[in-house]
């Protein structure tokens, strides 16, 4: 049981959809992130947001769209998106200092039609 | 560009082995090598390792930093079924909030 919580957990959507992930964290974090985990690839970072602020966008295509809220929530909103988008998608939360390890969410399953 | 690299991708194993699980690292500032364990969906912290703590260990678990070679290494003994996992390890550099993914070695422990 983490302290990183996402919504939902499957998610099969067409090229022409628009939906959105939640991630909710209850540890007390200030930062967030969302990754994108690819069959065999590396986890790649798409956003970074601390204290509400976005921090680090790692040249993602603008069909993503994070939001930011609050400490605790963070949104992925998605439209118009293609197939190679397919992936497990991650939320991650930590303390904002260079040692302090992320903790993940379970993750969304994304397939794009 | 910075990269991290994990080797061997895969790895089959009988209960009661040991294993060694490898990664290197070529980035400008390192800062921290983190380990991670990704069974079905969240990847879950292992071990932290940085300039002033090069070793750790946890029960079976241990793994050591070597800043020179710029690597380091996951050790499991006396492994089990449970241990079946996907093992990630990321690196952390100075001046920014990120850390950099290796592919991951999964590892399965047969009964």
């Amino acid at each position: 049981e983490t302290g990183v919580t996402q919504t939902p957990r499957h998610l099969v959507m067409g090229m022409t959809n628009k939906k959105s992930l939640k991630c909710e964290q209850h540890l007390g974090h200030n930062a967030m992130y969302w990754y994108k985990q690819s069959a065999k690839k590396p986890l790649e970072l798409m956003f970074v947001y601390s204290l509400e602020e976005r921090v680090e966008n790692n040249s993602v295509p603008s069909r993503f769209s994070p939001e930011c809220p609050n400490s605790s929530h963070l949104f992925l909103h998605l439209h118009t998106l293609q197939p190679e988008d397919s992936a497990l998608y991650l939320c991650a939360s930590s303390y904002l200092s260079p040692y302090n390890e992320q903790f993940f969410g379970p993750g969304t399953r994304l397939t794009v039609l | 560009e910075d990269k991290v690299v994990q080797s061997p991708l895969s790895l089959v194993v009988h209960e009661g082995d040991t294993v060694t699980l490898n990664c290197s690292y070529e980035v400008t500032n390192f800062r921290s090598l983190l380990w991670y364990k990704q069974e079905k969906k969240a990847p879950t912290f292992l071990f932290m390792l940085t300039s002033s703590g090069i070793e750790k260990k946890s029960g079976r678990l241990s793994s050591i930093l070597d800043k020179k070679e710029l690597s380091s290494i996951l050790n499991i003994t006396a492994t089990q079924t449970g241990d079946s996992a996907i093992y990630l390890c990321a690196v952390g550099t100075s001046g920014t909030y990120k850390y950099i993914f290796g592919t991951g070695t999964r590892l399965k422990v047969l009964a």
